[in-house]
């Protein structure tokens, strides 16, 4: 299994620009999560996907998108880029059965200039 | 309101005990989480705790939940210098979907 993996790794962008960050896991977990980790702060949720089809908003919305199409993916859209979305971005999964499990991918670091 | 609250910072000599705290404000949790974030690297599960139990040990682990004072704490025995990493402490509940609060991070220092 490869878990959860994202790409890329590394983008850069200016203002204005947009981008699909790409998530996708390969465990069959019905839940999947955008995260974005600020220095000094904890991960704030961004949205989440209970299912295939189904999506709702987390803490902080305001400037992305998600869709889930399928149950492995869940990519993560950056409408219209601003230098307050350079953070880092976790994508994570976790099992309905186990749901106090969550796995993490290991991250995309984007900067907006 | 919802929190979570930890140290940034802790420093040990590497064969000590390490003990990072956390605060929490939501009596309704239900679990309690340890996670580990090396650099440049996911968060990684490191061991949770339901909210009805008080102490939950995993070979150098120990985690103590304080549930009266909403505190929960992460020991590490005989620390190395692997151990080096960034700790978050993290709650969830159940409130019609399943949500995770997640602290600042505490970064663990350890000192050869």
């Amino acid at each position: 299994n490869a878990g959860v993996t994202q790409t890329p790794k590394f983008q850069v962008l200016k203002t204005g620009q947009s981008m699909t960050l790409q998530c996708a896991q390969d465990m069959n977990h019905e839940y999947m999560s955008w995260y974005r980790q600020d220095p000094g702060m904890g991960l704030r949720l961004i949205h989440y996907s209970v299912g295939a089809g189904i999506t709702d908003q987390g803490e902080v919305p305001n400037g992305y998108n998600v869709s889930r199409s399928t149950t492995e993916d869940f990519p993560l859209r950056l409408l219209s880029a601003a230098p307050s979305q350079t953070s880092v971005y976790f994508c994570a999964s976790r099992s309905r059965d186990r749901v106090h499990e969550q796995f993490f991918g290991p991250g995309t670091r984007l900067t907006v200039l | 309101g919802e929190d979570v609250e930890q140290s940034l910072f802790l420093s040990v000599r590497e064969g000590d005990s390490s003990v990072i705290n956390c605060t929490y404000t939501d009596s309704s949790s239900t679990y309690l989480y340890w996670y580990k974030q090396e650099p440049g690297a996911g968060l990684q599960l490191l061991t949770y705790i339901f909210s009805n139990m008080d102490m939950k040990q995993d070979q150098r682990l120990t985690v103590l939940l304080n549930k009266k004072d909403k505190h929960l704490s992460l020991r590490i025995a005989d620390t190395q210098t692997g151990d080096s990493a960034i700790y978050f402490c993290a709650e969830s509940r159940y409130t019609g979907g399943f949500k995770t609060i997640f602290g600042a991070g505490t970064r663990l220092f350890v000192k050869a």
